[in-house]
Formats: C-alpha cells, structure tokens, sequence
C-alpha cells in the first residue's frame, strides 16, 4: 500500500511566523504535490514536483515555496504565515507511468490543518 | 476558468438507493478522469478512474460512465450505504508532455440517509 505521510495533524501558528509542512511518501513515486483545500473551492494546486531539486507552479503559488531535496520528502513552506493562509494542507504522490500513458493516480496524505492567528 | 465541475454541491440518497454523482468538463485534452472520496479530517482516497478509450468502467459498487461528446462523467454508487457519506471529488488529467496535474472539481457531498 502507497503510503503518504504529513509531520501534523493540526498546527496553530501566528501571523508572520515561518511554517514549514512536511510531507513524506515510501513508494518510490516521481512525482509530489502540495494542495490545499477550502470549503467550496475544492482542491487547489500549490506546487508540485516531478523530481529531486525540481518544482512547478500550481495554480496559487503565492506566500508559499516548496523544497524536495530527497526523492521521498517534500516540504511546503510558509515563509511569513497570514490568516488567508488558515486551510486544509494535502500533499500527495504519483508514480510517473510508462508506455506514454501517465498513471496519473495520486495517493493523498491525511492532511494538516492549519490555523493562522 | 473552471475546466471541472460538480454542480450539485450537495446530495442526499436513501440508503439502499442509487447515488448519482455528475461531473462535466470543458477542456476536450482531457483523458483520464477518476473519482476521490473525502472523509471529514483525512485526505481524499482514489475510488475509481476512466480512461477516455472506455465509457464504462465498474468497481464493485461503483461504476463511472464517460461520455466524451458531452465531455460528462458520472459515478454511481448502487446500493448506497451510509459509509459513503463523503464528499467526492471528480478530476481529470491528459497525457501531454510535462503534464502530471490533475484537475479537481469543488466536489459534492454525498448523504446517505439510514
């Protein structure tokens, strides 16, 4: 079984301080995502990374960055916390497909609630 | 612009009944759809996925129906049961180069009613 892990369950913080969210997955996948999620807006892309050292832009990038140093580990960083930033944190995992057909399944961890004063 | 949508914010289903969850999208790149459930507090589970070559694809309980010229999905869960009260997200991906994103819907929230 694909298992992904994040550092917490809940995190309170207060505005201004540097958030790190971690997340780690054992199945040897290419690929990692940080998502958040908010009632009535569904799953937002953050970042991702399809490899060590590499990350892409989802769609809200903006207050975050994000660090893969280790194939397995893949952190999202909150460099100044603001209370916008109070949500759901969901990272996930894929495995990069073969034979031109992407397995484009992700395995999510069980997320991090975040809380911003 | 949202490429996936779920409507219908909200459904309640009898128990032993069929749920009907739809999904349309509008980007026609798209060729791999798949559904997640979300529980309260945990991160979504993979339920069921379609690839566009399909317009059936059945797990179970669960069966997800493509059709392409509408560009609409919809996943059905017969019978419904109490533990599928969730909220499932539907999302859709293509396998153009460079492309490992998924897109998501906002979701429905499934009740089933004992």
């Amino acid at each position: 079984d694909v298992k992904v892990t994040q550092s917490s369950r809940y995190l309170v913080k207060r505005t201004g301080e540097k958030v790190f969210l971690e997340c780690v997955q054992d199945m040897d996948h290419e690929n990692m995502f940080w998502y958040r999620q908010d009632p009535g807006l569904g799953l937002r892309l953050i970042y991702f990374s399809y490899d060590v050292k590499m990350k892409e832009k989802g769609d809200i990038p903006e207050g975050y960055s994000v660090s893969r140093e280790k194939k397995e580990r893949f952190s999202l960083i909150l460099e100044s916390a603001s209370t916008n930033q109070t949500s759901m944190y969901l990272c996930a995992s894929s495995l990069e497909g073969t034979s031109g057909y992407f397995t484009d399944t992700q395995y999510f961890g069980p997320g991090t609630r975040l809380t911003v004063l | 612009d949202q490429q996936v949508k779920q409507n219908s914010p909200s459904l309640s289903v009898q128990e032993g009944r069929i749920s009907i969850l739809n999904c349309d999208y509008t980007n026609s790149m798209f060729d791999y759809f798949l559904w997640y459930k979300k529980y309260p507090a945990e991160g979504p589970t993979f339920l069921i996925s379609i690839s566009s070559i399909k317009d059936k694809n059945e797990d179970g309980r669960f069966t997800v129906f493509l059709n392409k010229s509408a560009k609409h999905l919809s996943l059905h869960i017969v019978p419904s049961q109490p533990g599928d009260s969730a909220v499932y997200f539907c999302a859709a991906s293509y396998s153009g180069a460079g492309s490992y994103q998924l897109t998501f819907g906002k979701g429905t929230k499934l009740s089933v009613i004992p």
